[in-house]
């Protein structure tokens, strides 16, 4: 089974700080990677797939990037609505894993 | 409108059985692998399991290997959980999704196993 491994598992940051999130899988996954935002009572909302494609209607201070085994998020400026937690989930194959999860805070 | 709507969580006994439901709506269904995922209080997102466009092919994690089936109706539009000898452990709030790139997703229902 594929293993995702997300840093930092919390982050305290400000709104229009930049903030970055990783996301490592114990083997390659290629491209076939999303990254889902959770609230608290919500459904996750689908921000990236393929490891860089924005989802229509995110908005674009997200991006995504990198292959294989090492891929980030960013939030270019983050704004108030984005404090949340954000998980990896690779699609290559069966199981399907979701990384641990990275709550952003307010600072 | 583009929908997924879950039903049939609720307070169950150890060692009871729930099934779950998911009706779709705004988007053609039967083209589309369906998964259910889970989020126990506190924790974050598991993926239970996975069913094919047609039905035929069904994955399952290894914690609900056994003693979880998915199946869908492409005629209803529906994809089903049943979970028996349900254990402690799988109180979560249960949501149906697309498979894959989910950009779909229900509201979650609440399923929880106490005595």
């Amino acid at each position: 089974d594929i293993q995702l491994t997300q840093s930092p598992s919390t982050l305290s940051a400000s709104v229009g700080d930049r903030v970055t999130i990783t996301c490592r899988a114990s083997q390659s996954v290629s491209n076939w990677l999303a990254w889902y935002q959770k609230k608290p009572g919500k459904a996750p909302k689908l921000l990236i797939y393929q490891a860089s494609t924005l989802q229509s209607g995110v908005p674009s201070r997200f991006s995504g990037s990198g292959s294989a085994t090492e891929f980030s998020l960013t939030i270019s400026s983050l704004q108030p609505d984005d404090f949340a937690t954000y998980y990896c989930q690779h699609y290559k194959n069966y199981p399907r894993t979701f990384g641990q999860g990275t709550k952003v805070e307010i600072k | 409108e583009v929908q997924l709507l879950e039903s049939g969580g609720g307070l169950v006994q150890p060692g009871g059985s729930l099934r779950l439901s998911c009706a779709a709506s705004g988007f053609i269904f039967g083209s589309y692998a369906m998964t259910w995922v889970r989020q126990a209080p506190g924790k974050g997102l598991e993926w239970v399991s996975s069913v094919s466009a047609s039905g035929t092919e069904r994955n399952y994690a290894a914690s609900v290997k056994g003693r979880f089936t998915i199946s869908r109706d492409n005629s209803e539009k529906t994809v089903y959980l049943q979970m028996n000898s349900l254990r402690a452990e799988d109180t979560a709030v249960y949501y149906c999704a697309k498979d894959g790139k989910s950009d779909i997703w229900g509201q979650g229902t609440l399923v929880t196993v106490s005595s």
